[in-house]
């Protein structure tokens, strides 16, 4: 039973460009959520998403960032015009529907921006 | 804000020893709990989950709940060189009766076990 999924795995970025963060949840599950982890800093939450619908964009930046979780497909957080501060560990993790939504992480995308 | 808050370390003990890492939280309704483990420059791994007062033991790990107290912890025995590590603690936030997705993690205690 394959785990969540993320790619690419390292991403480097010159400031101004766009990144796109990808990640799909392990088999069975239907809830998403991104979170970001900036150096020494702790882990935060981003976005939730469900198919087609965002739950949570509490956590997400108001300008240029913006998820999706398709019909089909993985879900993508996209950055635009990344600058250096945007240089982090991005975490994708899924959860089965109901209960108490135990969620389990993929391994991650570090975002460079030069 | 929904704070949780984690004795902040570093956590330094023997192989062999009992570690035991701390967590409290600020939501009074919270009703599940989780602790996640992080190797350096890896992702979070869930290592247990908590939802009833008292203990619940899985190995090695015992994570134990006071909801009055708003606190919650984890003992490792038999620590081992492996669990060095960053330990999370993590509270999802709660509203209607049900969790409402996102968690809340504590900074995160670094654990380090010597041989």
């Amino acid at each position: 039973n394959a785990g969540v999924m993320q790619n690419p795995r390292h991403l480097v970025r010159r400031r101004g460009q766009e990144a796109r963060l990808r990640c799909s949840p392990m088999k069975g599950h239907s809830h998403v959520y991104w979170y970001r982890q900036l150096p020494e800093e702790g882990l935060k939450f981003m976005v939730y998403l469900q198919k087609e619908n965002i739950i949570d964009e509490s956590g997400m930046p108001k300008e240029r960032f913006s998820a999706e979780f398709p019909k089909e497909g993985p879900s993508i957080l996209r950055i635009q015009q990344v600058v250096r501060g945007d240089s982090a560990a991005y975490f994708c993790a899924s959860s089965p529907p109901g209960g108490a939504r135990e969620q389990y992480f993929g391994p991650g995308t570090r975002l460079t921006v030069t | 804000q929904k704070e949780v808050e984690q004795n902040s370390g570093p956590l330094s003990v023997p192989e062999g020893a009992i570690a035991s890492l701390n967590c409290t939280y600020s939501d009074r309704v919270s009703q599940s709990f989780f602790w996640y483990r992080q190797y350096s420059g890896k992702s979070p791994e869930l290592i247990m989950s908590i939802y009833s007062n008292g203990d619940k033991e899985d190995g090695r790990f015992t994570a134990q709940l006071n909801k009055a107290s708003q606190y919650v912890s984890l003992l490792i025995r038999d620590s081992q060189p492996s669990d060095s590590a960053t330990y999370l603690c993590a509270v999802p936030v709660w509203g209607r009766g049900s969790t409402l997705g996102r968690l809340y993690f504590g900074r995160g205690t670094q654990l380090t076990v010597w041989p």
